[in-house]
């Protein structure tokens, strides 16, 4: 069965202090992998989509690397106004559907 | 430059009533996505529509739940005589086209809650 699994459930950092977040999947064949950000009250924002093995995308403090069975979200000196949910999907093979980790939720501290 | 609005942003509804979920995609969008969050859940695909087609609602219960897309006007989310596992937030999303190269638009979302 394809599955999404993200860890951690929830990171508390303090402001300037970098830190990675995971999701890792298995899926039959991945199409692409994407990362979402949600803030609380509001609907999934996108980031990033990585479609193959070695692929990095990044965004201001944020960077987003793919190997065959995972995914990074590193954030380099995050500010609290990046505190929110992460969510990492998975897009497999001949199916439009997007199937969802549960997020990481990242509270950043001043 | 709307983005993909839904309404109503909260609806409470008792045991046995009808909810109804509206949601307008981007402009230029044809592809509509509804899903389903339960806290500290991941979303859960729910139905996906064309204009005036369903494409695919396997994600969505067989009963009580029905979506449409007219021609003219949002798509509907329909959900009839609620019970309280229906409480959730229910999120509209919008693309362009079938396969999703780029992303997903979404809405700000419905919460529902059965009381």
């Amino acid at each position: 069965e394809d599955q999404v699994t993200q860890s951690p459930e929830a990171l508390r950092l303090q402001e300037g202090e970098s830190s990675s977040l995971n999701c890792s999947y298995t899926v039959s064949g991945l199409r692409g992998l994407f990362w979402y950000r949600q803030d609380p009250g509001k609907g999934p924002e996108f980031l990033f989509t990585l479609y193959s093995a070695g692929e990095e995308k990044e965004k201001e403090r944020l960077k987003a690397t793919l190997t065959k069975k995972e995914s990074f979200l590193h954030i380099t000196a995050p500010k609290p106004e990046d505190s929110a949910t992460y969510l990492c999907a998975v897009q497999v093979d001949s199916n439009y559907q997007l199937i969802w980790g549960a997020g990481t939720k990242l509270i950043i501290k001043p | 430059n709307a983005g993909v609005m839904q309404n109503p942003r909260h609806l409470v509804r008792r045991r046995g009533q009808e909810a109804r979920l509206r949601c307008s995609p981007m402009k230029g969008h044809s592809h509509v996505y509804w899903y389903r969050q339960l806290p500290e859940e991941g979303l859960k695909f729910m139905v996906y529509l064309q204009k005036e087609n369903i494409i695919d609602e396997s994600g969505m219960p067989k009963e009580r739940f029905s979506a449409e897309f007219p021609k003219e006007g949002p798509s509907i989310l329909r959900i009839q005589q609620v019970v309280r596992g229906d409480s959730a937030a229910y999120f509209c999303a919008s693309s362009p086209s079938r396969q999703i190269e780029g992303h997903l638009h979404f809405g700000n979302g419905t919460r529902l809650t059965v009381t």
